[in-house]
């Protein structure tokens, strides 16, 4: 059984500051692949970023990237130059070996502070 | 391209009635997952179908069952409602014919609401 912990439920930061979010995966599959979600008042769920767990070079998009640490199974998110739009419920997930399943972690709850 | 969309966006319903909600993935995406919210146990999976077969199945009892039509879109249901099955019910598409790294598409989701 895979498990995804995101042990930080609410997280709060300066606008235009940086911060990191933490998540810790456990799987027994060897081809994986790991992503944030994040998911404003709306619901909707949106990719923030992903990551290829065969590829040792970290993610980046933009504002956003990830310290991925294979051998720790540790899988955390940096937003850097923090804004108001980033406040959200943001999710680490991790997909099974066909990729057609995704297990979430329990979300961290982000506030931007103007 | 238009996004994933559910209908209807919001649900209230008695226990022990049953309930459909409808899922329209993104054009051209042939996967379609369904996943429940709650604050409790946080999203968890319900079930993806690809061509009209059930590929996956999460951990959920009979009560819950899905389908996807020729074209795509998808549709679950929900018989003898609890309380329990309150929750926020988001659909999600890919495009599967690409590595597994093809990321879901989520609609706005379902607010299932039982009285």
């Amino acid at each position: 059984a895979q498990t995804v912990t995101q042990s930080q439920p609410e997280m709060s930061v300066q606008e235009a500051e940086t911060v990191t979010l933490s998540c810790t995966y456990d799987t027994s599959e060897s081809d994986y692949y790991l992503f944030w979600y994040k998911q404003p008042p709306s619901r909707q769920m949106i990719l923030v970023i992903r990551q290829e767990a065969y590829k040792q070079q970290n993610a980046t998009e933009n504002r956003f990237s990830v310290n991925f640490q294979k051998a720790a199974k540790s899988f955390s998110l940096k937003i850097s130059d923090s804004q108001l739009g980033d406040a959200a419920m943001y999710f680490c997930a991790l997909t099974n070996n066909a990729g057609n399943m995704l297990t979430f972690g329990g979300g961290t709850r982000l506030m931007v502070k103007p | 391209k238009a996004g994933v969309t559910q209908t209807p966006r919001y649900l209230i319903k008695t226990r022990g009635q049953q309930v459909t909600l409808s899922c329209s993935p993104i054009s051209g995406h042939r996967s379609v997952s369904w996943y429940q919210q709650t604050p409790g146990q946080g999203l968890q999976f319900l079930f993806e179908y690809f061509s009209e077969t059930q590929r996956n199945k999460g951990n959920f009892p009979g009560r819950f069952s899905g389908r996807q039509f020729s074209n795509s879109r998808s549709e679950m249901n929900v018989s003898t409602l609890e309380l329990g099955d309150s929750a926020l019910y988001l659909c999600a598409s890919r495009d599967a014919r690409g590595r597994q790294n093809s990321p879901l598409h989520f609609g706005n989701g379902t607010r299932l609401t039982v009285t």
